[in-house]
């Protein structure tokens, strides 16, 4: 059973317009969630994290926002930019000595110029 | 990356041959990671290290073993590889510093067993 859903698998959106990226959860004791894009034949790159003491983080064109009544995160792009297109991984992690990391199954980000 | 390469890049096996995969490190990072990534299933946890010969199981560890016997080198074996381990794997590397700014990747090795 995931606990970590991306129930979208692609989304395209134009030059210039906002992208949103979606991300549920199940298990409560996440309390940091972390995004990764990953371009192809290349490992996924550190994007944006949020803690849960916040429902907001923001860093240039990425915003963060978490729900946790919701269990829901999302990834906003503003403004879209053709190299975003990119795999898009929401992960989770709950304190423990691993640092581990639960990951959603990805949604393919394609931004048409 | 930087501070994390992944050996071989490219690998054809052969169904129940053994076959060795290494992460290696330059970072002196305390935790490293081998991930599998299969369509639908994201990035999946198969083992991890939180030290020198300290190593426990992940979300998918069945078929999978591993070794850590420097801090910079993280080997992950198939003993008996089957066509259901055909994936991308992927090490990871972190800190002590927790999660700030996530994990740091390597770039993958592409497994196919035929």
């Amino acid at each position: 059973d995931q606990q970590v859903k991306q129930n979208s698998p692609s989304l395209s959106v134009q030059e210039g317009r906002i992208s949103i990226l979606n991300c549920d959860y199940t298990n409560s004791m996440f309390d940091y969630f972390l995004w990764y894009k990953k371009y192809p034949a290349e490992g996924p790159t550190f994007l944006i994290s949020i803690s849960s003491i916040k429902d907001k983080n923001e860093d240039g064109r990425f915003t963060v926002f978490l729900n946790k009544s919701a269990k829901h995160l999302s990834l906003h792009i503003v403004p879209s930019q053709p190299g975003d297109s990119a795999v898009y991984f929401c992960a989770a992690s709950y304190n423990n000595a691993g640092n581990m990391l639960t990951f959603g199954g990805g949604t393919r980000l394609m931004v048409k110029p | 990356d930087a501070g994390i390469t992944q050996s071989p890049r490219h690998k054809v096996t052969e169904t129940g041959t053994p076959v060795t995969l290494r992460c290696h490190q330059t970072e002196n990072h305390r935790y490293m990671y081998w991930y599998r990534q299969d369509p639908g299933h994201g990035l999946r946890l198969i083992h991890y290290s939180y030290g020198v010969k300290d190593t426990d199981k992940g979300e998918v560890s069945d078929g999978y073993s591993v070794s850590r016997s420097k801090t910079e080198d993280f080997l992950l074996t198939l003993e008996s590889a089957t066509s259901s381990q055909t994936s991308v794997y992927f090490c990871a590397i972190s800190d002590y510093g927790g999660l700030d700014y996530g994990y740091t990747f390597g770039s993958g090795t592409r497994l196919t067993v035929v």
